[in-house]
């Protein structure tokens, strides 16, 4: 079975602070991770995927297998960053390995950015 | 720019009616999901479909059921409506062996 969490339901930082949105999952084999976000009103939307290796609007997030964590980071928070956060990950796998994307998210991560 | 429409934002339905929502995408997915949004339990899947007239049972099927006809349209159906099925539901789509959903604006359901 496949299982993410993210432990914290609320984050709050200061504009200009760093901020980490955790996130562990389990799962035995090699796991795709993402993060999406929520905008107020907006439709939910893929931020970054690990494979990838991208940064996105000044998010990271590295896969640690050790640990089993896809942490969201970003050195210096802003306003517009207020959202909700889903981690998620796919590791379903049909015939013949194809991947039918089939996603777990995390109960989710409200970050607030104070002024 | 609109690439995966849900007919309905808002819906108030009685217990015991059966509920239909509907989902479209244009960009020719071949997967297409059903998650219900609720506070403080992410995103559970429903159902979903990776291809016309398929489709499989996610972790939360009871009480729901789904229909794929078209390659392009993804349904779901509330056979029987109940009030803890008062919720907001997202349709997405993917395509298969890609990554990353795209999602659809949801549908805010209310059984009274």
């Amino acid at each position: 079975a496949q299982r993410v969490t993210q432990p914290e339901k609320l984050l709050s930082v200061f504009k200009g602070a760093p901020v980490e949105l955790k996130c562990n999952y389990s799962y035995s084999g090699s796991p795709e991770l993402f993060w999406y976000v929520q905008y107020s009103r907006q439709r939910l939307q893929l931020l970054l995927r690990h494979i990838s290796r991208e940064s996105i609007k000044g998010f990271t997030a590295d896969l640690n297998k050790g640990e089993t964590s896809f942490h969201l980071k970003k050195p210096f928070a802003q306003e517009e960053d207020s959202a909700m956060y889903y981690c998620a990950l796919s590791g379903f796998r049909g015939a013949g390995g194809t991947s039918y994307g089939k996603l777990t998210f995390g109960q989710g991560t409200i970050l607030t950015v104070h002024p | 720019d609109v690439k995966v429409t849900q007919s309905s934002r808002y819906l108030v339905k009685r217990t015991g009616e059966k509920v239909f929502l509907e989902c479209v995408q244009d960009m020719d997915h071949e997967n297409m999901f059903w998650y219900r949004q609720d506070p403080g339990l992410g995103l559970r899947l429903i159902y979903f479909s990776y291809d016309v007239k398929m489709k499989e049972k996610g972790d939360i099927p009871e009480g729901y059921s789904v229909s794929r006809e078209k390659k392009e349209r993804f349904s779901l159906i509330l056979e029987s409506a109940s009030t803890n099925q008062t919720s907001m539901y997202l349709c997405a789509s993917s395509r298969v062996g890609g990554l990353g959903y795209t999602f659809g604006s949801g549908t805010r359901l209310t059984v009274v």
